[in-house]
């Protein structure tokens, strides 16, 4: 079974700089996904960013990007620009190529200061 | 509607009681998801379904869970005898159809405390 992990519980960043969020992996498979949810308050799930296993290049959205390496089954979010609004509940998330349940993290609940 | 719509937001059982939790996918959705997530943890996968069939029921955690979606769009999670560790929120998910490149899509979720 794959294990999704989170090794920051908290986090915090200023407003306008930039902070990268952890996240590791165990799976015996080649072909898989991994995905950024954020959470805000209002509890809704919104996907962030997602990386497909077999592509080399490291996925980007805008102020969101991943450093991916697969071989150490590592998949950190990095925030740039941070602004108020990215404050929220962070999960990482792992996705088997043919399987369609999502394998989350424990999440990190990142503060962003004025 | 616009997203995913869940109902109630907030439900308080007491212990014992059976409660009926419902979801509304995205019109067109083929697959729902059904996720628990206890406090302060990520959500757990429960159920999948694509259409009316349940594929996938491996993560309910006891016979008092039940998931149905009889018509292929509206599901219902029902819990009977409700326990104080079936306190949670309760998320529903759904997607265009299962394959590499659908995103699930998530509801607000429903928040069960068991008294």
């Amino acid at each position: 079974a794959q294990t999704v992990t989170q090794s920051q519980p908290e986090m915090s960043v200023q407003e306008a700089e930039t902070v990268t969020l952890s996240c590791t992996y165990d799976t015996s498979e080649s072909d898989y996904y991994l995905f950024w949810y954020k959470q805000p308050p209002s509890r809704q799930m919104i996907l962030v960013i997602r990386q497909e296993a077999y592509k080399q290049q490291n996925a980007t959205e805008n102020r969101f990007s991943v450093n991916f390496q697969k071989a150490a089954k590592s998949f950190s979010l990095k925030i740039s620009d941070s602004q108020l609004g990215d404050a929220a509940m962070y999960f990482c998330a792992y996705r088997s190529w043919g399987g369609s349940r999502l394998t989350f993290g424990e999440g990190t609940q990142l503060t962003v200061n004025p | 509607g616009a997203g995913v719509s869940q109902s109630p937001r907030y439900k308080v059982a007491k212990r014992g009681q059976d409660v009926a939790l419902r979801c509304d996918p995205i019109s067109g959705h083929v697959s729902l998801f059904w996720y628990q997530q206890a406090l302060g943890q990520g959500p757990e996968f429960l159920t999948y379904f694509q259409n009316e069939a349940q594929l996938d029921k491996s993560g309910l955690p006891s016979d008092r869970f039940f998931a149905e979606r009889p018509e292929g769009s509206v599901s219902t999670l029902k819990i009977q005898r409700t326990q104080q560790e079936d306190s949670a929120v309760y998320l529903c998910a759904s997607s265009t159809g299962q394959g590499p490149n659908n995103e699930q899509f998530f509801g607000p979720g429903t928040r069960l405390t068991v008294l």
